[in-house]
């Protein structure tokens, strides 16, 4: 069964320091997501992405972080310079259409510590 | 905006007794509504979903929850624990038109006793 897979599992980084995290999406899929959750907190939306650009984005997402597809397979986010409250695990997910109805499949996640 | 509260962080049921998980949306739309369960360290799995067809849905594991429009509610149950069931079980909700954000309740993590 396609699955959503997300690479590293665990990433540990000094603040300032920029990351990537990265995803690959179920192939056919054509919506793609990244959500966080902060230990012991809801999971958040951040971003939704489609046709190469950003569908929607939350309050969270700001200037810091950015979002790519840089080729057919890989969908990337980046945090310009990490903070201690970024700490958190990053689940990127994928949808093949965008109705209300659509299932979204989560990948298992990157848990991000910011030193 | 749509929201989700499920009531109870922490539900404990012993093996074989009825799991009940609770779950209550608010919404000035029409709602589509999901369970997701999450086990220790893995990703989020759907369980089932509501997308306005059948108010009644059954999921994987045998679990199955009701849509319930008159008390915004869509309450997770399974007549039977089982031990593999321990894990943490998200309501989320998502509504009909631009908005392909889910918004996902607090969790409840779930403990089935021996």
């Amino acid at each position: 069964e396609p699955e959503v897979t997300q690479t590293p599992s665990h990433q540990v980084t000094q603040m300032g320091q920029e990351v990537i995290l990265r995803c690959v999406p179920i192939s056919n899929h054509l919506y793609f997501y990244w959500y966080r959750q902060i230990l012991g907190q809801k999971v958040e939306f951040l971003v939704s992405f489609y046709n190469n650009e950003i569908s929607e984005k939350s309050e969270i997402f700001d200037d810091q972080f950015s979002v790519e597809r840089p080729d057919g397979s890989n969908f990337t986010l980046k945090i310009r310079s990490t903070k201690l409250e970024d700490s958190a695990m990053y689940f990127c997910a994928s949808s093949l259409g965008t109705s209300g109805k659509e299932t979204q499949y989560f990948g298992p996640g990157t848990r991000l510590l910011v030193l | 905006a749509q929201s989700v509260t499920q009531l109870g962080s922490h539900v404990s049921v012993s093996e074989g007794a009825l799991v009940l998980l609770r779950c209550n949306y608010s919404s000035s739309v029409p709602p589509y509504l999901f369970w997701y369960v999450q086990y220790p360290n893995q990703g989020l799995q759907l369980l089932l979903k509501y997308t306005s067809a059948a108010t009644l849905v059954k999921g994987i594991n045998g679990f199955e929850a009701e849509f319930k429009k008159s008390e915004t509610s869509f309450h997770l149950t399974k007549p039977s624990a089982h031990m593999s069931d321990a894990a943490e079980y998200f309501c989320a909700v998502r509504v009909s038109g631009s908005a392909r954000q889910l918004t996902f309740g607090s969790g409840t993590q779930l403990t089935v006793l021996p």
